[in-house]
């Protein structure tokens, strides 16, 4: 098993440019997680997923922020337009829900907005 | 939503020490994983532990679910044991994270 794989491992972008972020879950995980990640507040959870269904997108700081899962096994976050302070790491995690099994987190996108 | 504090905050130890970082929550819980955020930034899972003891090599874990804590134990630690070591804690199906213990391992 490959892990979740996401893309890209880096990205630098000017500011008011769009930016796209990509997970691919882990095969038979139907839960899917996006949090962020920087020094001031920590590991913040985004967006969850459950079924390709979004559940819970309370964490989405602003309208700026959408993630769609078009399949059972690929997820997108988008920004646009991006700001500098959307500088962070953004991991995405899958799961397997109704067992309470463990999450499983991929290498994270380090994005830089400049 | 649910509390998750880690301690200590930062620990420096001398190659070979053993220690012991702790997690409290504040609510029962479905689930307890701990991470090892390496260097390098990638979140590594340590062990899934909504209750009990296990063990992996050098590194073991306790969860006691009816006193909300968990303790991460770090025996003859090593270098490469650097890092930031999260709890987290999944009372529904979303995981929430403590703010982690930053570990330094000096040569």
């Amino acid at each position: 098993d490959a892990g979740v794989i996401q893309s890209p491992r880096h990205e630098v972008t000017e500011m008011g440019q769009e930016v796209t972020l990509r997970c691919k879950l882990i095969s038979g995980h139907n839960s899917l997680f996006w949090y962020r990640q920087t020094m001031m507040r920590g590991l913040e959870l985004l967006i969850y997923f459950n079924n390709n269904v979004p559940i819970d997108d309370s964490g989405m700081p602003e309208d700026r922020f959408s993630a769609k899962m078009p399949n059972a096994s690929f997820s997108t976050l988008k920004i646009q337009p991006s700001e500098p302070r959307d500088s962070a790491v953004y991991f995405c995690a899958s799961s397997f829900a109704g067992t309470g099994g463990g999450y499983t987190f991929g290498s994270g996108t380090r994005l830089t907005v400049v | 939503g649910i509390q998750v504090e880690q301690s200590p905050p930062d620990l420096i130890l001398q190659e070979g020490a053993n220690s012991t970082l702790r997690c409290n929550f504040s609510d029962s819980v479905n689930n307890l994983q701990w991470f090892h955020q390496n260097p390098w930034g990638q979140l590594i899972n340590l062990f899934y532990i909504p209750s009990g003891t296990k063990q992996n090599g050098r590194l073991s874990a306790t969860t006691v679910a009816t006193e909300r804590y968990s303790l991460l134990y770090i025996s003859s630690s090593q270098t490469t044991d650097s890092g930031v070591y999260f709890c987290a804690v999944n009372a529904g199906n979303m995981l929430t994270f403590g703010g982690g213990t930053r570990l330094m391992v000096k040569p």
